[in-house]
Order: structure tokens, then C-alpha cells, then sequence
């Protein structure tokens, strides 16, 4: 089955710098690939996708490249700010309309320092 | 983005006992999943809840511990069976709708503390 790796595991940055986290898949035939915000004592938050037969999507801060090739897709917040400190998840999937169950990484805790 | 909601929203329960956990949608989506975030761990699929047939479990989860229904394309039901403090975790219900098929959505979750 698929297998998904992320790090850092915990990632400081000061407010207004970029942060940028890394996942790997092993799944060659995955195509779609979700990025979940999850704050404290809250249900994950999807804030951004994409899919194969893309290179990169933007939405205001947040980015995320893949390169299917390598296998690995990022996910870049630039202007960080305080209320972007949560954790967050990379996930990937087969999706075949019948089959999208997602393979979630393991995590990043990302704290915005002041 | 469909508006789903979960009971109970936390549990202290004894050990051996049982626990079914609902989750209701506001309107019909197409799939609906189970999965376990275990403390400060990441989130693992328990099973797929198909409508009007047995659930989809993933390696390692059987139906014997965690039954689930899934009598209509609104509500699914998690029972957690014969539990053990190792099942304190929190149990969330994800969906997908019609008109983007692959997003999932993530229900409020149920933190079940096992003691």
C-alpha cells in the first residue's frame, strides 16, 4: 500500500518568513495529494490540494509544488503569521471516484514565533 | 462544504464496555470513512462505510472490534467494542461529496478516553 513521509517533524520560524514541508510517497500511481491544517482540539482542515496533472498551486500564502517524477510534493507558506502555528498533515491518494481513501504523513508542527 | 456533525463529542468509558460514535451530514455525500488520530499521532483509516453493505477495513482493523453502519447516504455509525485504555483516541468521520469527488471533509472527531 501507499506510504507517506514527511518532515521536519517540528518546524520554528519567525513571523513573516516562509516555512516549507516536505513529503515523499511511494505509490506511483497516486494522484491526488491534500494538505490539512489541524489546530489544537480541532478536526483537520483541508487548505489546499492538488492533483497529478499538475505542477504547482497557489492560494494567497500557501503553495504546493509536486514532482511526480521524484515522488515528493511540498507544501510553502510564505509571510507566516501566529495564527498559522498548528500541525500539519500531507496526505495522498488513488483517486478513481469509488477509491479516494487518503495515506496520511506522519505531521509537522509548525510554531510562529512573534 | 457539507455540514457534518459527530456524537458524542468525548467519552470516558470503562474498560470491556462499548461505544458507538454517529456521524450526521447535513446532505447526501458519496463516501463516508472512519479513522483514529491516537494521541498526538497522525490520522489511519479504520475502514471505508459503504451504504447499504458491509465496511471496508483496512489492515490491522476488523469488523468484530469496530462494527459500522451505514444506513443511508447522511449517517454512519463507529462502535468501538470491548474496549481497552489502548483505544483512547480521537475517532473522526470524513466524507466526500458529489461534486468534488476525491476532497474529504473532516467531522468534529470523538475524543474516547478508556479507562
Amino acid at each position: 500500500g501507499e506510504n507517506v513521509e514527511q518532515h521536519p517533524s517540528t518546524l520554528s520560524v519567525q513571523e513573516g518568513d516562509s516555512a516549507v514541508i516536505k513529503c515523499t510517497y511511494s505509490d506511483s500511481a497516486s494522484n491526488y495529494f491534500p494538505w490539512y491544517k489541524q489546530e489544537l482540539g480541532k478536526r483537520p482542515q483541508l487548505i489546499i490540494d492538488i492533483r497529478s496533472n499538475v505542477g504547482e498551486k497557489k492560494d494567497q500564502r500557501i503553495a504546493v509544488t509536486l514532482n511526480k517524477t521524484a515522488k515528493h510534493f511540498s507544501l510553502h507558506i510564505t509571510e507566516t503569521q501566529p495564527e498559522d502555528s498548528a500541525v500539519y498533515f500531507c496526505a495522498a491518494s488513488l483517486s478513481n471516484f469509488g477509491n479516494e481513501k487518503l495515506t496520511f504523513g506522519t505531521g509537522t508542527r509548525l510554531t510562529i514565533i512573534p | 462544504s457539507a455540514v457534518i456533525s459527530q456524537k458524542p463529542s468525548r467519552d470516558i468509558c470503562q474498560r470491556g464496555t462499548s461505544l458507538t460514535i454517529q456521524c450526521q451530514v447535513d446532505s447526501q455525500v458519496t463516501m463516508m470513512f472512519w479513522y483514529r488520530q491516537q494521541p498526538g499521532q497522525s490520522l489511519t483509516l479504520i475502514a471505508t462505510a459503504n451504504q447499504g453493505s458491509e465496511a471496508t477495513y483496512e489492515s490491522g482493523f476488523v469488523i468484530d472490534k469496530f462494527p459500522i453502519s451505514r444506513p443511508n447516504l447522511t449517517f454512519s455509525t463507529l462502535t468501538v467494542s470491548n474496549m481497552s485504555p489502548e483505544d483512547s483516541s480521537i475517532y473522526l468521520c470524513s466524507v466526500t461529496s458529489g461534486s468534488i469527488p476525491d476532497t474529504q471533509y473532516f467531522g468534529p472527531g470523538t475524543r474516547l478516553t478508556v479507562l
